[in-house]
C-alpha cells in the first residue's frame, strides 16, 4: 500500500455543487494531516490542516477517519476559482520530520 | 517580502552541464525542504535540513548535494544533468516539520 493515495480524477463538476475527495494513508500513527491546494504551473500552498476533531473553514470542511485511515475534503457551493489540484500530506509520526505527499486529486468546476 | 524564494525560476541546459538552485525563507523557519515535482506531478521529498543540519535524504543520486550555509538558506547543486533530471524543484520551509510553506518552484529543463 501506497503511503499516502488519493484519487488522480478529474472531478468536473458544476458550479454550486458539493464535492468529496478522500485520501487514504498507510502509518496508523500518523497524528496530523494537512490539505494543499496547487492551481497549474504554481507552488502547492496550505489550505487547511485536519486534526482529530476536523475542520471547517467556510465552505471547506475536513475531516479525519482514523479506523479506516483516511482523510476527506469537502467542498460546498463549488466555485469556479475552486478549480485546482488537491494534495493531502502526511507527516510522519517519528522525529524526521519528512512530509509526504499524495499524486493530488484534480477538480475542475464547469460553468 | 516574499517568504520563501526561490532562484532562477526557469533554468534550460544541455545533459552533463552542473546548475544550483538557491532558495532562502525570511520566516524563521527552522526546517526546509527540497522535493521534486515530475511531469506526473507527482510531489517526491528528496532533502529536508533543520537548523543547518541534514535529516532526511530520500536515496537522491550522488550527482545531487544540498548545501545549507545558515538555517534561511538552502542550495541544491546538480552535476553531470540527465533528461530524467527535467522537473520543477520546489524549496519549502516549516515551522515545525509539520505544515510546509513553499516557494514558486524552479522549473528545469534538460536537453
Amino acid at each position: 500500500r501506497k503511503e499516502v493515495e488519493q484519487d488522480p480524477g478529474p472531478f468536473n463538476v458544476p458550479e454550486g455543487a458539493t464535492v468529496a475527495f478522500n485520501c487514504t494513508y498507510s502509518n496508523s500513527a500518523s497524528q496530523s494531516f494537512f490539505w494543499y491546494r496547487q492551481d497549474c504551473r504554481k507552488e502547492p500552498k496550505l489550505l487547511m490542516s485536519v486534526y482529530s476533531s476536523g475542520n471547517e473553514d467556510g465552505r471547506f470542511t475536513a475531516q479525519l477517519n482514523r479506523a479506516s485511515q483516511y482523510i476527506s475534503l469537502l467542498i460546498r457551493d463549488s466555485k469556479l476559482s475552486d478549480s485546482a489540484t488537491y494534495l493531502c500530506a502526511v507527516p510522519n509520526s517519528g522525529g524526521y520530520q519528512k512530509v509526504t505527499f499524495g499524486t493530488g486529486t484534480k477538480l475542475q468546476v464547469i460553468p | 517580502d516574499t517568504a520563501v524564494s526561490q532562484t532562477p525560476k526557469y533554468l534550460v541546459t544541455q545533459m552533463g552541464n552542473d546548475k544550483s538552485i538557491k532558495c532562502e525563507q525570511n520566516l524563521g523557519h527552522d526546517t526546509m525542504y527540497w522535493y521534486k515535482q515530475d511531469s506526473k506531478k507527482f510531489l517526491k521529498i528528496m532533502f529536508s535540513y533543520n537548523n543547518k543540519e541534514l535529516i532526511i535524504n530520500e536515496t537522491v543520486p550522488n550527482r545531487f548535494s544540498p548545501k545549507s550555509p545558515d538555517k534561511a538558506h538552502l542550495n541544491l547543486h546538480i552535476n553531470s544533468l540527465e533528461l530524467g533530471d527535467s522537473a520543477v524543484y520546489f524549496c519549502a520551509s516549516s515551522p515545525s516539520g509539520r505544515e510546509l510553506f513553499f516557494g514558486e518552484g524552479s522549473r528545469l529543463t534538460v536537453l
